[in-house]
């Protein structure tokens, strides 16, 4: 059964410290999306590709967010530097090529910043 | 911009019939899709709406009307197990999707 792997589970992390998340979309899966959820704000859309080309990352805070694809089978989302504020629970989701295809979500990276 | 309304809390008993509306305000609409997500874990596709009427999955059905700017999810015979948050969620033109804030259902024995 495939799945959308994230790394890692859970983070804890220093305010100011550089912040990695890693995820494996779908083999076969073309678009990516990275997504914030918390209890204040739900869940929010950060930034999304197609191909590997980010499409929008306007919900991202430009300043110290980024988010790439080094290639097909790897996304990441970088914080650098790390803010309480940022503390959610970050999930990555992969859709298939079929144009009403689902997304499915990792399990997400649970993130606190102290 | 995109806004979507739910209620944020929903209780019925056992083997009873819930309906969970969306109201959407939404740019450059593709569909509706309806997401599952229990307690600390990914939300889980149920079902997606592109054309107006009734889409049904088993014990789950979703209906939109796009005229209306509404959609509900229909949870049949609901069991224990199908307490869980569920979103409503609008889909753009790459896909993506932009989420209501979520109906917490609690489902009673």
């Amino acid at each position: 059964d495939a799945r959308v792997t994230q790394t890692p589970r859970h983070k804890v992390t220093e305010m100011g410290q550089e912040v990695t998340m890693r995820c494996q979309p779908i083999l076969g899966h073309n678009t990516v999306f990275w997504y914030r959820q918390t209890m204040m704000q739900g869940l929010e859309l950060l930034a999304y590709f197609r191909n590997r080309a980010p499409l929008d990352d306007s919900g991202m805070p430009k300043d110290r967010f980024s988010a790439e694809m080094p290639d097909a089978t790897l996304a990441t989302l970088k914080i650098q530097p790390s803010e309480p504020r940022d503390s959610a629970v970050y999930f990555c989701a992969s859709g298939s090529p079929g144009e009403d295809s689902p997304l499915h979500f990792g399990n997400g990276t649970r993130l606190t910043v102290t | 911009g995109q806004s979507l309304e739910q209620p944020s809390e929903v209780t019925a008993v056992e083997g009873a019939i819930v309906q969970i509306n969306c109201t959407y305000q939404t740019s450059g609409f593709y569909g509706l899709s309806w997401y599952q997500q229990h307690d600390g874990g990914a939300p889980t596709f149920l079902s997606y709406n592109a054309l107006d009427g009734l889409e049904e999955t088993g014990r789950f059905s979703s209906f939109l009307s796009r005229s209306d700017s509404y959609g509900y999810l229909l949870l049949q015979e609901l069991q224990m197990k199908d307490s869980a948050s569920y979103f409503c969620a609008s889909r753009g033109s790459a896909r993506q999707l932009t989420f209501g804030s979520g109906t917490q259902l609690t489902v009673l024995p």
